[in-house]
């Protein structure tokens, strides 16, 4: 059974400061991965994904995220924080295809200033 | 932006009253999802609907609940009698066809409360 592994269920940094979010995954087939951003009281966004192709994917508001398979990880990062990017941070995993998401207990992301 | 909808944004029930949420997919997609989170918990997979069947469902999915798209459009959430612990944030999410089924976009939720 697929499982995701959020280590840190609140981390905190300095605006300017470099983001590391963990995330580990655990799959038998080779797994979509996600990362969503909660704003409070709003919906998941994506924020990026991995299907196939590139390891390293990038996706909004200038956060990354590189797919290591040896490692089963898919680590969110952002190199300069930002005040607005205070959320609640979701890893999530699939199997390919038009199915469930698994999701991790989320880590929720402090800046100040 | 397509986006999908989701009404009522809160909803307040006695214990035993049945409710039913209500979600609008985006126009084009073919998958549908429900997900439910617990007050500061994860978010957890309930149910997927697909060419007007379930496709998957969880083990909190049990005879109480039930989804349905009635009329090809809204997608519905009915839970028959509400029990303390259905109390949670219930977000519906639709994926579409070849071009993006593998994103699946999230509703901004219905947060139910049972009393």
């Amino acid at each position: 059974a697929q499982s995701v592994t959020q280590l840190g269920s609140h981390v905190s940094v300095s605006e300017g400061a470099l983001v590391l979010l963990r995330c580990n995954y655990s799959s038998s087939v080779p797994p979509y991965l996600f990362w969503y951003v909660q704003y409070p009281n709003q919906g998941l966004q994506l924020l990026l994904k991995y299907t196939t192709g590139a390891t390293l994917v990038k996706g909004i508001n200038g956060f990354e995220a590189e797919f290591k398979k040896s490692e089963t990880s898919f680590h969110l990062t952002k190199p300069s924080a930002h005040m607005s990017d205070a959320a609640e941070y979701f890893c999530a995993v699939s199997d390919r295809g038009p199915v469930k998401l698994i999701f991790g207990t989320g880590t929720r992301l402090q800046v100040f200033p | 932006e397509p986006e999908v909808t989701q009404t009522p944004s809160h909803q307040v029930t006695q214990m035993g009253q049945e409710v039913i949420l209500r979600c609008v997919p985006i126009s084009n997609h073919l998958y549908f999802y429900w997900y439910r989170q617990i007050l500061g918990q994860k978010v957890e997979f309930l149910v997927s609907f697909y060419n007007n069947e379930i496709s998957e469902k969880s083990e909190i999915f049990d005879d109480q609940f039930s989804v349905e798209r009635p009329d090809g459009s809204n997608f519905t959430l009915k839970i028959r009698s509400t029990k303390l612990e259905d109390s949670a944030m219930y977000f519906c999410a639709t994926q579409g066809g070849r071009s993006s089924y593998n994103e699946q976009f999230f509703g901004p939720g219905t947060r139910l409360t049972v009393l």
